[in-house]
Order: C-alpha cells, then structure tokens, then sequence
C-alpha cells in the first residue's frame, strides 16, 4: 500500500528539548515536504525538498531543520523547541502531476 | 494580497443542495491547482485536479479560469458525509513551494 508515515504522532514535550519528526513514503517520489497547519493560519510550508540533492526553504523555516539523506525519508528537526512551534505537522510526498499525499500528521505540545 | 484566497465560509447547506466554492489567486500562484478535502485533524486528502476545460467526478466538478484567475468546485446533490474543509492550492511560478487558501468549512445537514 502506497503510504507516507510519521512518527510520532502525538508528542509533548519541553521548551528547548530537541526532537525530530521522522518522515517516510514508499511511493518512490523525489519531492517531499512539510508544513504546519494552526487555526485561523491554514497550512503553510516549512521545507521541501525536490529531491536528495535539493532542499530549501518553505514560507515558515525559522526554528526548524531537515535532512534529505535517502529518498524515501525527510525528517524535521527541532533544535530547540518553543511554545510558538506547538502545531499540527503534516508531511507530504509529490507525484509527477504535482498531487500531494499527505502523512497522517502530528500532534506537537511544546510547553 | 494573499497568494490563493478562499471564502472562509462557514457553508451551511440541507443534504441534497448544491454548493460552489470559489478561490481566487495571484501572478505568483500560477502553476497547477487542486482541491483537497480535510476532515476535522486529520490529513488533507486529494479531491480533483483543476483543468481549464473543466473536471468532473461524480457529483464535484471543478475549473480553473485563468483570465479572471479563479478556481471553483462544484457539489452538486450534497451528502452529509461531504461536511468538511475543503481546500484550494497552487504552487508558486517554478513549481517549488506549495500555496495553501485558508480552506472553507461545509456542513451539510439534513
């Protein structure tokens, strides 16, 4: 089954305890991607990376980091986490058409 | 001006009806287009591509107009399970960053 994983899910922590998000897909495709998702704010960009040799920023990089070691995984990195990065995560990968699948999200509390 | 805007809504509209999103979008946001559903925290699913000539699947149709730089969707016969947010996106001229509208709220009911 073509799929994009994330772990994990949901994740309390605290201001300045660095965490990652791992990403994953099967699907064999270049682009991935991820973004953020508050209320009132929609859903916005952090990093995408066209493929392992590409990766730049979205429209809200500030605070995190990602690597692009291997196809099939694009991990966000929080160096140090603060309340203003507690959201909803969501990764995607891209298809040739430019459609977007989506991970199922996480959940971040960072207090 | 925001790069793709949506009509926040709430829609509030009786099972059976027919409703029509619209999502307006700048020069910037010029490539491709799509809609996607998203239910209540979970991920956004993929809908329908947007065509100029217009896309149709089922009940939902959708097209992009590109002199007046709009993008509709169409539910025709609405059902309850249709209640949702629905998405507009594009992506900026060179195809790299995704551009998200605020998303619009449907309740159908019956």
């Amino acid at each position: 089954e073509a799929q994009v994983t994330q772990n994990p899910r949901y994740l309390i922590t605290v201001t300045g305890k660095k965490l990652t998000v791992t990403c994953s897909q099967n699907m064999n495709h270049e682009y991935m991607s991820w973004y953020r998702q508050d209320p009132g704010l929609g859903l916005r960009q952090i990093y995408y990376s066209m493929n392992v040799e590409v990766t730049d920023k979205g429209d809200v990089p500030e605070g995190y980091k990602v690597s692009r070691k291997e196809k099939r995984n694009f991990p966000l990195i929080l160096e140090s986490p603060s309340p203003n990065q507690t959201s909803l995560y969501f990764c995607a990968t891209r298809g040739g058409a430019y459609e977007q699948y989506f991970g199922p999200g996480t959940r971040l509390t960072v207090t | 001006r925001k790069e793709v805007e949506q009509d926040p809504g709430p829609f509030n509209v009786p099972e059976g009806a027919t409703v029509a999103f619209n999502c307006t979008y700048s020069n910037s946001a010029s490539q491709s287009f799509f809609w996607y559903r998203q239910d209540c925290r979970k991920e956004p699913k993929l809908l329908m591509s947007v065509y100029s000539s217009g896309n149709e699947d089922g009940r939902f149709t959708a097209q992009l107009n590109r002199a007046s730089q709009y993008i509709s969707l169409l539910i025709r016969d609405s059902k309850l399970s249709d209640s949702a947010t629905y998405l507009c996106v594009g992506y900026n001229t060179g195809g790299f960053k995704t551009i998200f509208g605020a998303g619009t709220r449907l309740f159908v009911k019956a």
